[in-house]
């Protein structure tokens, strides 16, 4: 079971760059997934989630609009789509699978962050 | 959005004894379906994080039983029974209860 992420580097402000994230030993297609990152000496952030069927997609207020997440089930590929990059951009990006559960009634819920990459280092700096 | 606090933000610990680490969340992280959606993760240094507990107090699979987890609503806590050397790291709390997911700023555990 296996997430790897690529697609990090060093970017000028207002640059885009394009995250990938490698699954394997699973079954990608039934997992939500998401992208969390880590500024350099800072805690962890949330940017942005999406469902197994892409019905449902989630942006942190500091990326909507810029970044854009989605997914190829058939390549088993999760993707971060980043424009308008800012130096406060500048961290670890972690792909990580979402682990949901249904309740009978509450429908679809979250259950944990089950499996995390390596993460992948973006640095924004002209 | 949700809020997650923690305290303390440092822990120094010695090997063999017990230590803990409060959560709190600015909003009630219990459902009415009865589950409180809080997570725990450990991030070793130099590694990704690591989910530890989730829905709660639920150990994920294969984290040492000197783990436990406890709390409901807008309190929460991490127990370590025993610390050991291989415990050190930042120990973060999560919620899960509404789709933007927040983290609380970590707490750093390392050896005294």
């Amino acid at each position: 079971v296996h997430l790897v992420e690529s697609g990090g580097g060093l970017v000028a402000p207002g640059g885009s760059l394009r995250l990938s994230c490698a699954a394997s030993g699973f079954i990608f297609s039934d997992y939500s997934m998401v992208w969390v990152r880590q500024a350099p000496g800072k805690g962890l952030e949330w940017v942005a989630s999406i469902s197994s069927s892409r019905t449902y997609i989630f942006y942190a207020d500091s990326v909507k609009g810029r970044f854009t997440i989605s997914r190829d089930n058939a390549d088993n590929s999760l993707y971060l789509q980043m424009n308008s990059l800012r130096a406060e951009d500048t961290s670890v990006y972690y792909c990580a699978r979402e682990d949901v559960y249904f309740h009978f009634w509450s429908g679809y819920r979250h259950r944990s962050f089950d499996m995390w990459g390596q993460g992948t280092m973006v640095t924004v700096s002209s | 959005d949700i809020v997650m606090t923690q305290s303390p933000l440092f822990l120094p610990v010695t090997p063999g004894e017990p230590a803990s680490i409060s959560c709190r969340s600015s909003q009630s992280l219990l459902h009415s379906n009865g589950n409180n959606y809080l997570d725990w993760y450990l991030q070793k240094p130099g590694q990704s994080p690591q989910l530890l507990i989730y829905l709660g107090s639920t150990r994920a699979s294969g984290v040492p039983d000197r783990f436990s987890a406890s709390g409901s609503g807008t309190d929460f806590t991490l127990k370590i029974s025993r610390v050991e050397a291989e415990d050190v790291g930042v120990y973060y709390c999560m919620q899960g209860l509404e789709a933007l997911f927040t983290f609380g700023p970590g707490t750093k555990v390392d050896i005294k």
